[in-house]
C-alpha cells in the first residue's frame, strides 16, 4: 500500500483556478470512487473538504469541486481566496478496509 | 455533533509503547461509527494508521499493523491506541478522527491533534 502521489506545490492568483492531482493505482483510485479531499491550515487538524470523489459536505463552498479520471482524483479550486492558502491531501480507500493517503499539496496563493 | 479529543504522554522512550487515548463527546462511541488514527511526522503528510468499530473489529495500515492495538472502551466512550517498538520514526502528531457520515463518508471531524516524541 503505497502513499498517493500529489504534486508538492500548486500556486495561483486570487480570483484563478488551480488543480491538483492525486495519482493512485488501479487497487486504489482507478477501482473505488472514495476519493476524499482534505485541508489543513498550519498548526490545525485537517478539514473535510470533497469525500466520494466530487462530494461536498456541508458548507464547504461550491468554489472547490472534485473529479476522477482513470488512476487520478483532481480537486479544482475556483475563485482563489487568501483562505485556501494551505495545505491538501488527498485520501483514497484501497480495498479490504484499508486506507491510503496523499503526499500533500502546498497550496499557494500569490 | 462529535467531538473527539486526544491524550497521552508527549515523549516516549525509543523501543517503548506509545498509548494514547481518544475522547468522545457529543455522541456514544457506539453509534454506527467507525472510529480512526491517523498520524502526521514533522513536516510529512498525513498517515492512515487504523480504525476500529465498537464492536471491537479493526483494520490496521499493513505497514504498521504488527506494532498496532486500537481498542474500544465503552464505559469510558473512549477508543485508544497503542504502538509497540517505537522509534524515532513514530514520531508525529497524532490525530483521531472519525467518518461520521458513514464509512466511506471521508473523515469529518477529528480531534485537535496531539505531539508525540521518541526520545530517550
Amino acid at each position: 500500500q503505497s502513499a498517493l502521489t500529489q504534486p508538492p506545490s500548486a500556486s495561483g492568483s486570487p480570483g484563478q483556478s488551480v488543480t491538483i492531482s492525486c495519482t493512485g493505482t488501479s487497487s486504489d483510485v482507478g477501482t473505488y470512487n472514495y476519493v476524499s479531499w482534505y485541508r489543513q491550515h498550519p498548526g490545525k487538524a485537517p478539514k473535510l473538504m470533497v469525500y466520494e470523489v466530487f462530494k461536498r459536505p456541508s458548507g464547504v463552498p461550491d468554489r472547490l469541486s472534485g473529479s476522477k479520471s482513470g488512476n487520478t482524483a483532481s480537486l479544482t479550486v475556483s475563485g482563489l481566496q487568501a483562505e485556501d492558502e494551505a495545505d491538501y491531501y488527498c485520501s483514497s480507500y484501497a480495498g479490504s478496509s484499508h486506507w491510503v493517503f496523499g503526499g500533500g499539496t502546498k497550496l499557494t496563493v500569490l | 455533533q462529535v467531538q473527539l479529543q486526544e491524550s497521552g504522554p508527549g515523549l516516549v522512550k525509543p523501543s517503548g509503547t506509545l498509548s494514547l487515548t481518544c475522547a468522545v463527546s457529543g455522541g456514544s462511541i457506539s453509534s454506527s461509527n467507525w472510529w480512526s488514527w491517523v498520524r502526521q511526522s514533522p513536516g510529512k503528510g498525513l498517515e492512515w494508521i487504523g480504525e476500529v468499530y465498537h464492536t471491537g473489529t479493526t483494520n490496521y495500515n499493513p505497514s504498521l499493523k504488527s506494532r498496532v492495538t486500537i481498542s474500544v472502551d465503552k464505559s469510558k466512550n473512549q477508543f485508544s491506541l497503542k504502538l509497540t517498538s517505537v522509534t524515532a520514526a513514530d514520531t508525529a502528531v497524532y490525530y483521531c478522527a472519525s467518518p461520521t457520515g458513514g464509512y466511506y463518508y471521508g473523515m469529518d471531524v477529528w480531534g485537535q491533534g496531539t505531539t508525540v516524541t521518541v526520545s530517550s
